[in-house]
C-alpha cells in the first residue's frame, strides 16, 4: 500500500486479556517505530527496529509488552495480561533509514481496556 | 533525558490572524527538530523540519527556525486559515538514538471564520 497500515483500528479487550496489534510499514522502509499516545498527550516512544533487529526497546513500559518484526517488514506489538492503564492509541511509523529521514505514521490502533 | 515543551492549548484564533506556537527543548546532543500536525480524524504528518542551528524549515506557509542559543523551535504562520485547525506537535530526534522521536504534549489550534 501507499502508506503505513495498522490493524485493527479499534480494539476493546477485558482486563487480563492478551492483545496483538499489527503494523504494515511502507514497502522498502528499513526503520520501524512504535509509539504510545495517551489521550491529550504527545506520542511516547516504545521501541524501534532496523530491519528485523530490535535496536531499542527502552520505552516498553513493562515486560508485558513485546514487539517483533521477524522478516524485517510487518511488525506486531503484543501486550499480555492487559491493564486499564494500557488504554491508549498505539502508533506505528516507518522511515527509509533512521536519523533525519521523515517518519510516516499510520492512523493508529485505539486500544480500550475494560 | 531529552525533552520537548510546548505552549499549552487550546489556541483559538480568527482567520487571517498571526500564529505562534512556542516550543523549547533540552537535549544531550545536537538534535534534529520537527513539527508534526494531526488533522481531525487523520494520522500524524510531518509539517517541517530543521537539522542544524539557524536552519529554517518551511511548508504550507508555516515556518520554524532552529535556535540553538535559546533551545527553541517556535512555529509561526502569518495568516491562518480554518483548514489549519489541528493539533501541532514539536519533536526532536538525536543521531545516536536511532531516530526515535521525542514529542511535546501537543497544542490544539482552532481557527474560527
Amino acid at each position: 500500500g501507499a502508506g503505513v497500515s495498522q490493524s485493527p483500528r479499534y480494539k476493546v479487550a477485558k482486563r487480563g486479556q492478551d492483545v496483538a496489534l499489527r503494523c504494515d510499514p511502507i514497502s522498502g522502509h528499513v526503520s520501524l517505530f512504535w509509539y504510545q499516545q495517551a489521550l491529550g498527550q504527545g506520542p511516547e516512544f516504545l521501541t524501534y527496529f532496523q530491519n528485523e533487529a530490535q535496536l531499542d526497546k527502552s520505552g516498553l513500559p513493562s515486560d508485558r509488552f513485546f514487539a517483533e518484526r521477524p522478516e524485517g517488514s510487518v511488525s506486531t506489538l503484543k501486550i499480555q495480561r492487559t491493564q486499564q492503564e494500557d488504554s491508549a492509541v498505539y502508533l506505528c511509523a516507518s522511515s527509509l533509514t533512521d536519523f533525519n529521514q521523515p517518519q510516516h505514521f499510520g492512523d493508529g490502533t485505539r486500544l480500550s481496556i475494560l | 533525558g531529552d525533552s520537548v515543551t510546548q505552549m499549552e492549548g487550546p489556541v483559538t484564533l480568527s482567520e487571517e490572524a498571526f500564529l505562534t506556537i512556542n516550543c523549547t527543548y533540552t537535549a544531550t546532543g545536537y538534535p534534529s527538530l520537527f513539527w508534526y500536525v494531526q488533522y481531525p480524524g487523520e494520522g500524524l504528518q510531518l509539517l517541517l523540519k530543521a537539522t542544524k542551528a539557524d536552519d529554517k524549515g518551511s511548508n504550507k506557509g508555516f515556518e520554524a527556525t532552529y535556535r540553538k542559543e535559546t533551545t527553541s523551535f517556535h512555529l509561526e504562520k502569518g495568516s491562518v486559515q480554518v483548514s489549519d485547525s489541528a493539533v501541532y506537535f514539536c519533536a526532536l530526534s538525536e543521531r545516536n538514538q536511532g531516530g526515535k522521536l521525542i514529542f511535546g504534549q501537543g497544542t490544539e489550534l482552532s481557527v474560527k471564520p
